[in-house]
């Protein structure tokens, strides 16, 4: 049982390419979520699913989409990368029933754009 | 505009003493209280959580103090530990649980 795993775990991008960025869980989880965390900041959503085949934008959706791809999976696509988005990334996933409100976090993608 | 404001930014206690961290939020839709703990180098772990209709909550050396009436809720850290040393998050929610606001962070350091 891996949790919650994300790929890549550090990526240097140059200004206006693009990358995916890769979540997955083996909770059976319904929901899952896209955080950017940032010195100073917190953490905040960027995209979340509540169940598979829907998403909805969160805080800071601006320049990222996503992808539910099954219930497993939940990517993060950033198409014209910024230096804006040199952050932290985040996935995280919660189930349904007592766990419910429990997020689960994967170990974080470090992303750097030059 | 942060729906979540935490204090202090960081924090530096002496191995056995009392660690307290602030939250104030606005909404008053939010039903769910959770804390974070994260450790360098990885991602937040539920620490402790609270709804509104209790005003206290404890966990071992953890205790989550909430006031309804002030919109605000604290974590007391009891015999604060060098392991106890991490970032911790407050974060607020619905209770559909779709999005999740959290705090700045407060930096903890527990001395030895």
């Amino acid at each position: 049982n891996a949790g919650v795993t994300q790929t890549p775990k550090f990526q240097v991008l140059k200004t206006g390419q693009s990358m995916t960025l890769q979540c997955a869980q083996d909770m059976n989880h319904n929901s899952m979520y896209w955080y950017r965390q940032d010195p100073g900041m917190g953490l905040r959503l960027i995209y979340y699913s509540a169940s598979e085949g829907t998403t909805d934008k969160g805080e800071v959706p601006n320049g990222y989409n996503v992808s539910r791809l099954n219930k497993r999976e939940f990517s993060l696509r950033l198409e014209s990368a910024a230096p804006s988005q040199t952050s932290v990334y985040f996935c995280a996933s919660s189930g349904r029933g007592t766990g419910q409100e429990t997020q689960y976090f994967g170990p974080g993608t470090r992303l750097l754009v030059l | 505009q942060q729906q979540v404001k935490q204090s202090p930014q960081s924090l530096i206690v002496q191995k056995g003493g009392i660690s307290i961290i602030n939250c104030a939020y606005e909404n008053t839709a939010f039903d769910y209280f959770p804390w974070y703990q994260q450790f360098p180098g990885k991602g937040p772990a539920l620490l402790i959580a609270i709804r509104p209709d209790v005003s206290e909550k404890k966990e071992g050396r953890f205790t989550i103090s909430f006031n309804k009436s002030a919109k605000q809720f604290s974590l007391h850290i009891m015999d604060s530990q060098p392991g106890d040393s991490a970032t911790y998050f407050c974060a607020a929610s619905t209770n559909n649980f779709n999005k999740f606001y959290f705090g700045s962070g407060t930096k903890l350091n527990v001395k030895p």
